[in-house]
């Protein structure tokens, strides 16, 4: 039971464009969202995250928006760069589920920035 | 400020030993979590500490143990192990304590597993 949903494995980008990453869940207790970036042999490191009270949160190039009708939130990356290339992860986290704080991840999305 | 750091970076095992994983938290984080990563996959969660007791617990068997000690640096054990328990071993540390749920962990860099 895949709770948290990202379907697309892999985006390639042109640098200087927008990078669009996808997410979807199925949770309705699910209340707080967050993505991370992860390189090959490090640690997921965290980017940005987005509350349901809201529907959008902005850091820098970075900005996350949230559709809780839809049980959908995007990451939206302007300018793209080329040390944006990682493998996106979106999780989930909520009141009630068993271990407050445990995060519920995607599958990943591999993000391709191209010069 | 030091970040989550884990011991040992790789570790190679055969089936049905026994391993030791070590996390130290980042400074003034009280709030341990482990999570398994399978290769293409995303983390998983296996189980939280919090105070030296177990907050929590993923859908893994009991041959995962864990343990937190008073500065808060914890320990993932994983008995009897088999071939699926191949992956990347992932500590998260955050400052609050599980009531606040809306709050961000940070990831160590893990240490990938392989059994053979």
């Amino acid at each position: 039971d895949q709770q948290v949903k990202q379907n697309s494995p892999s985006l390639s980008v042109q640098e200087g464009r927008i990078s669009i990453l996808n997410c979807d869940y199925t949770n309705s207790m699910f209340d707080y969202f967050l993505w991370y970036k992860k390189y090959p042999a490090e640690g997921p490191t965290f980017l940005i995250s987005i509350s349901s009270i809201k529907d959008k949160n902005e850091d820098g190039r970075f900005t996350v928006f949230l559709n809780k009708s839809a049980k959908h939130l995007s990451l939206h990356i302007v300018p793209s760069q080329p040390g944006d290339s990682a493998v996106y992860f979106c999780a989930a986290s909520g009141r009630g589920i068993q271990g407050a704080q445990k995060l519920v991840f995607g599958q990943g999305t591999r993000l391709t920035i191209n010069p | 400020e030091t970040g989550v750091t884990q011991s040992p970076t790789h570790l190679i095992k055969t089936r049905g030993q026994q391993v030791t994983l070590r996390c130290s938290s980042q400074s003034g984080h009280n709030t341990v979590s482990w999570y398994q990563q399978a290769l293409g996959q995303g983390p998983q969660f296996i189980f939280q500490y919090y105070r030296e007791e177990e907050n929590g617990r993923g859908n893994f068997p009991p041959r995962f143990s864990g343990l937190q000690f008073p500065n808060y640096s914890s320990e993932l054990n994983v008995n009897a192990l088999e071939l699926d328990d191949s992956a990347l071993y992932l500590c998260a540390s955050s400052p609050l304590g599980p009531a606040n749920y809306q709050e961000t962990q940070y990831f160590g860099p893990g240490t990938r597993l392989l059994v053979l």
